[in-house]
């Protein structure tokens, strides 16, 4: 069974960086890409960018090149990302995405961003 | 970025009706669209993947359609446990886009 399991809640001052985390298990890591996708409270979802583990290529939405860094370790199939400067518009959930088509996704993470 | 319109934004129905949710492209995207149920509290789930391919488990009162610009997707006969926020998301082009969502609530 695929699982993509996600770090927990976030509490973060404005202006500070978080790392998040997504550890996969149920299929081998290296063969389809990790995306991250945002959920801004009781809104759409948008897509942030992709990691492919094999060769630890990445493509980034324009919005958020700035904002968030993609990184993997493929000994611990592990995917992350970091969140830099953060803002209360950057408070969300955030969930990593894996598979055709987004077909298996992460638990979420609630990042809060507040002094 | 390719825009998706999704409509309506909300539906109130009662178990046993018919259900139809639009999305429209800002340009075409071939048959590149997938279709998402979120329940309240999950994460999303893939439920229809180009367009009308029904993704593995997925019950058959769900069906998508369209191509280029227009898509559809249809609940035949809705059940209480289709609560949920549906979204329409496109994977032709990069990045890829979600539509607004629809919000399904039952009576």
């Amino acid at each position: 069974e695929v699982q993509l399991q996600q770090s927990g809640p976030e509490l973060v001052k404005p202006g500070a960086s978080v790392k998040i985390s997504c550890k996969a298990s149920g299929y081998t890591f290296t063969d389809y890409n990790m995306h991250w996708v945002k959920q801004s409270h009781g809104k759409s979802l948008e897509w942030i960018g992709y990691i492919y583990p094999y060769n630890g290529g990445t493509g980034y939405n324009q919005k958020f090149k700035s904002k968030a860094t993609l990184t993997v370790d493929n000994s611990s199939s592990t995917a992350y990302m970091e969140l830099r400067s953060l803002t209360s518009e950057d408070s969300a959930v955030y969930y990593c995405a894996s598979g055709t088509w987004f077909a298996y996704w992460g638990q979420g993470t609630l990042v809060t961003v507040s002094a | 970025s390719i825009v998706m319109t999704q409509t309506p934004k909300f539906l109130l129905v009662s178990a046993g009706d018919r259900v139809t949710i639009t999305c429209k492209a800002s340009q075409s995207v071939s048959n590149d669209v997938a279709w998402y149920q979120q329940k309240p509290g999950q994460s999303p789930k893939l439920l229809i993947y180009y367009a009308s391919n029904r993704y593995t488990g997925v019950p058959d009162r769900f069906t998508g359609s369209g191509y280029g610009t227009d898509f559809t997707f249809t609940i035949s006969t809705v059940q209480a446990e289709d609560l949920a926020v549906y979204f329409c998301q496109q994977d032709y082009s990069s990045p890829p886009t979600f539509g607004g969502g629809t919000k399904l609530e039952i009576k």
